[in-house]
């Protein structure tokens, strides 16, 4: 088995600010993605990466960068947080892309 | 472009009731379809999966999925739901020569004493 854990659990930020959400895997796997996950929106992908160094957009990638330097970790910043804004990130993590692994989110709010 | 189409945010039944939860896909290639279930407050966890053979396929706690070609759809189905069935399922999917995996919204199903 493996884990999935993101850091921080909980993210108050400030309307402008760039916030930066961490993510690590010890599956080994090569695959691993961002999710958003707002109320009423289900998981809107934001990007992905099916290896190191490998950087691939996804439906929701405007206003977020992301970075895989290692295989094992992947993070995603906010470039510039939106007042009221609140959502759960969920980092995740596939050997195929068959079965995903998820985390247990980021929860982001904007004052 | 792949979409995933849950058409009911909602499902309401009693405990020991069966259940459908509907997912209708759109992809003209190959495809995975998956099936994922969040309990309030956690991640989520997979359910089953599907590519290809048998068209119903089965997956933990009782829970089993028919794909349609014909229908566009995998809908998951149980026989009798228990109150710890109460839960976000979503459906997925992944075509075959890419590793983008989208997710449908979601449907909430409440299973009543």
């Amino acid at each position: 088995g493996g884990i999935i854990t993101q850091t921080p659990k909980f993210l108050i930020g400030q309307e402008g600010q760039k916030l930066t959400l961490k993510c690590q895997q010890n599956f080994n796997h090569d695959t691993m993605y961002w999710y958003r996950q707002d109320s009423g929106k289900g998981l809107r992908l934001i990007y992905y990466s099916i290896t190191e160094n490998d950087l691939q957009k996804g439906d929701l990638s405007e206003g977020y960068d992301a970075s895989r330097e290692k295989k094992s970790s992947f993070s995603l910043t906010v470039t510039s947080a939106q007042k009221n804004e609140m959502a759960v990130f969920l980092c995740a993590s596939s050997r195929d892309s068959t079965e995903v692994f998820f985390g247990k989110g980021t929860r982001l709010t904007v004052v | 472009t792949q979409t995933v189409s849950q058409s009911d945010a909602h499902v309401t039944v009693f405990e020991g009731d069966s259940v459908e939860l509907r997912c209708n896909y759109s992809y003209g290639g190959s495809i995975y379809l998956s099936w994922y279930i969040q309990h309030h407050g956690r991640g989520l966890q997979f359910l089953l999966k599907y590519y290809s053979g048998n068209p119903v396929v089965q997956g933990v706690n009782g829970f089993e999925a028919e794909f349609s070609k014909s229908d566009s759809s995998f809908h998951l189905r149980k026989a009798s739901v228990h109150w710890s069935d109460s839960a976000v399922y979503f459906c997925a999917v992944m075509s075959t020569n890419a590793y983008k995996v989208i997710f449908g919204k979601g449907t909430h199903l409440h299973v009543l004493p």
